[in-house]
């Protein structure tokens, strides 16, 4: 089946590391996102980890896969009142030779002095 | 480089009626797609075109829904008879098209309040 879960809420101070976690259920996903949603605006791509890599790095973001677990996380570095938002972790399984999103409810990230 | 683009950005309807909403994709993207983001929700999605093909309409309501692409640029989703329950966010999005790294790249959105 497809489903990707993530917890809802995180509120973090400024200058801390944020970890949201996100779990997916497809093992055919070549690829896993992030993407990011500030108020009334559309999905911005964050980043996106291949399935066959433990970790990404990329300036104050980092991504952790575990394809066993089924378990990806995103870290960002040094955390800045402009990186709160809602976060959205995507899987993307294979769907008739064509891949598709399957997105989180996302986690709302609160940064606070 | 341009964006996707969507108009309008805002739309309130009463139930029963008809709304239409129109999307413009990356120059050069030959993968459109249209989600509807529920408040407290991802983005679920409804359609997936491939040019002027639809790949995957499994999400769709077509009882009420329908999207077209033609010339496989330009889409338009539209909404007859709208229910209550179709208040949301309706994103679209566009790749490549290719099959491995194939990036989507949002709009910014249609809100529809539907009274």
């Amino acid at each position: 089946g497809e489903d990707v879960e993530q917890s809802l809420f995180l509120s973090v101070r400024e200058g801390d590391s944020s970890v949201i976690n996100c779990t997916y259920t497809d093992s055919s996903s070549t690829y896993l996102y992030w993407y990011k949603q500030e108020p009334g605006a559309g999905l911005q791509l964050l980043t996106y980890i291949f399935s066959n890599m433990d970790m990404k790095q990329d300036q104050r973001l980092t991504v952790l896969l575990n394809k066993k677990d089924k378990h990806l996380s995103l870290r960002i570095a040094d955390t800045q009142t402009g990186d709160s938002a809602i976060y959205f972790c995507a899987e993307s399984p294979l769907s008739g030779g064509y891949n598709k999103l399957i997105f989180g409810a996302g986690t709302r990230l609160a940064v606070h002095p | 480089e341009a964006g996707v683009a969507q108009s309008p950005r805002y739309k309130i309807i009463e139930k029963r009626q008809s709304v239409a909403f129109w999307c413009n994709p990356i120059s050069g993207h030959a993968t459109l797609y249209w989600y509807q983001q529920i408040l407290g929700q991802g983005p679920k999605l409804l359609i997936q075109f491939q040019n002027n093909g639809v790949v995957d309409d499994s999400q769709l309501p077509k009882d009420r829904f329908s999207a077209e692409r033609l010339k496989g640029v330009d889409s338009t989703l539209k909404i007859q008879p709208a229910k209550l329950e179709d208040s949301a966010v309706y994103l679209c999005a566009s790749s490549l098209g290719q099959l491995d790294t194939d990036t989507q790249y949002f709009g910014p959105g249609t809100r529809l309040t539907v009274l």
